[in-house]
């Protein structure tokens, strides 16, 4: 079946720690999402990818960093940059056009700093 | 950019209630409209949509009429389910993502 495959599920960091979050799609979608999603805040845009090879900053894109070196594959790395780095962290696919279709999430990331 | 507000939760009702989460929108444009539902500890899952003016979405039982004038797309439910408790966001399309309200939780009681 096709879908979106987030890992880990939970992830914990030290202070000063980079991390990096999976996402992997087999859906042939062209188009990649990242959204931190904090209680009482919804979901804001960390990073966009419309295209292999290209990626745009969203909202919060201060301390993390993507690349999209496959169509298949957008990772996320929450680097010591970031602050305030625990959240759940949700990856997203689309075709080119997202505004008939939406999205497809995956299962989400929930990163805690010990 | 394109935004949404929509009513802040969280929603208590008991079962086979009548349910209404208002969501109104600012758009330049002609924005796709969406409702998102989220269960503890998972990914969002697309609910319905609407693409145009007059579109009504459906799904599970669940209704939204994308409203022009009243720059609404608030959705309902005839008779909720204990299975329905669950966190509901509405979106719509910007330029080039979806932008997400914060989210309204519902809890339905037997």
């Amino acid at each position: 079946d096709g879908g979106i495959t987030q890992s880990p599920k939970y992830l914990f960091r030290k202070e000063g720690q980079n991390v990096t979050l999976s996402c992997e799609q087999n859906l042939n979608h062209d188009a990649m999402y990242w959204y931190r999603q904090d209680p009482g805040q919804g979901l804001r845009l960390i990073y966009y990818s419309q295209i292999v090879n290209d990626f745009q900053k969203g909202d919060i894109a201060e301390g993390y960093s993507v690349s999209r070196e496959k169509k298949e594959s957008f990772p996320l790395t929450v680097t010591s940059a970031q602050k305030n780095p625990t959240a759940f962290y949700l990856c997203a696919s689309s075709t080119r056009d997202t505004m008939a279709f939406g999205y497809t999430f995956g299962s989400g990331t929930r990163l805690t700093v010990v | 950019g394109n935004s949404v507000t929509q009513m802040e939760g969280p929603v208590t009702l008991s079962e086979e209630a009548f349910l209404t989460i208002n969501c109104t929108y600012t758009a330049t444009g002609y924005p796709s409209l969406f409702w998102y539902v989220q269960y503890p500890g998972e990914g969002l899952q697309l609910l319905l949509k609407a693409t145009k003016a007059d579109d009504k979405g459906s799904n599970k039982g669940f209704e939204a009429t994308y409203r022009k004038e009243t720059t609404s797309f608030h959705l309902e439910k005839g008779s909720v389910q204990v299975s329905d408790s669950a966190v509901y966001f509405c979106a719509l399309s910007d330029r080039y993502a979806l932008n997400f309200g914060k989210g309204t939780s519902l809890l339905v009681t037997p």
